[in-house]
């Protein structure tokens, strides 16, 4: 089945500095990624997600990028601010499996002033 | 819109006894899937629903359950509860089914066994 690696496991940035957390996937067919927030005691908020067909894909501070033939997907954030601090998970999703999201384990982002 | 609710958001349960978690998806939504989290395995899924039937299930076992009203409401049951499965449960809806559909979570019902 699916496997979805996430790293790091904790980053601590400087504010207006850039993060970038990295995900990879073992299922070639997984065709869909969305990256979570979860800020402590929170529901999980979709951020941005991506689909296999684009390269990349932006949203104002933040973006996601895409490699197919590697099979990772990276998130990138820049200008971070000390509200961007949370956990974020990268996830992964075929077809076939509906809504059945396979998650990476989580990276906690800490953003200091 | 208003966002999934899910009730209760607290519980706590002696082991042995058995649980139902309730979750009412975005209006219009009528894909609800169900996750657990806990902090050594993170998110896993659990189930999905659509149409009040069950399309896919996670690699749990069979004292976790659920189904789907026909208004897309979801309920999951947990059996026989076990000290391991104090999680976090987390549901989610979907607009449609299916073809990587974007995914919104509720806050959670918070479930302790002791």
């Amino acid at each position: 089945g699916e496997n979805v690696e996430q790293h790091p496991s904790t980053l601590s940035v400087q504010e207006g500095d850039s993060a970038v957390i990295k995900c990879t996937y073992s299922d070639s067919a997984s065709n869909y990624f969305p990256w979570y927030k979860q800020e402590l005691g929170k529901r999980p908020q979709l951020i941005i997600d991506i689909r296999s067909n684009v390269g990349e894909k932006k949203d104002q501070r933040i973006a996601v990028t895409l490699n197919k033939t590697a099979k990772h997907f990276s998130l990138h954030i820049t200008e971070t601010q000390p509200e961007d601090s949370a956990v974020y998970f990268c996830a992964a999703l075929r077809d076939q499996a509906g809504t059945a999201l396979i998650f990476g384990k989580g990276t906690t982002l800490s953003v200091s002033s | 819109k208003a966002g999934v609710t899910q009730t209760p958001r607290y519980l706590i349960k002696t082991r042995g006894q058995q649980v139902t978690l309730s979750c009412s998806p975005i209006s219009g939504h009528r894909s609800v899937s169900w996750y657990q989290q806990t902090p050594g395995q993170g998110l896993q899924f659990l189930f999905e629903y659509f149409s009040e039937t069950q399309r896919n299930k996670g690699n749990f076992p069979g004292r976790f359950s659920g189904r789907q009203f026909s208004n897309s409401r979801s309920e999951m049951n947990v059996s026989t509860l076990e000290l391991g499965d104090s999680a976090l449960y987390l549901c989610a809806s979907s607009p449609r089914y299916g073809q990587g559909r974007e995914q919104y979570f509720g806050p959670g019902t918070r479930l302790t066994v002791t």
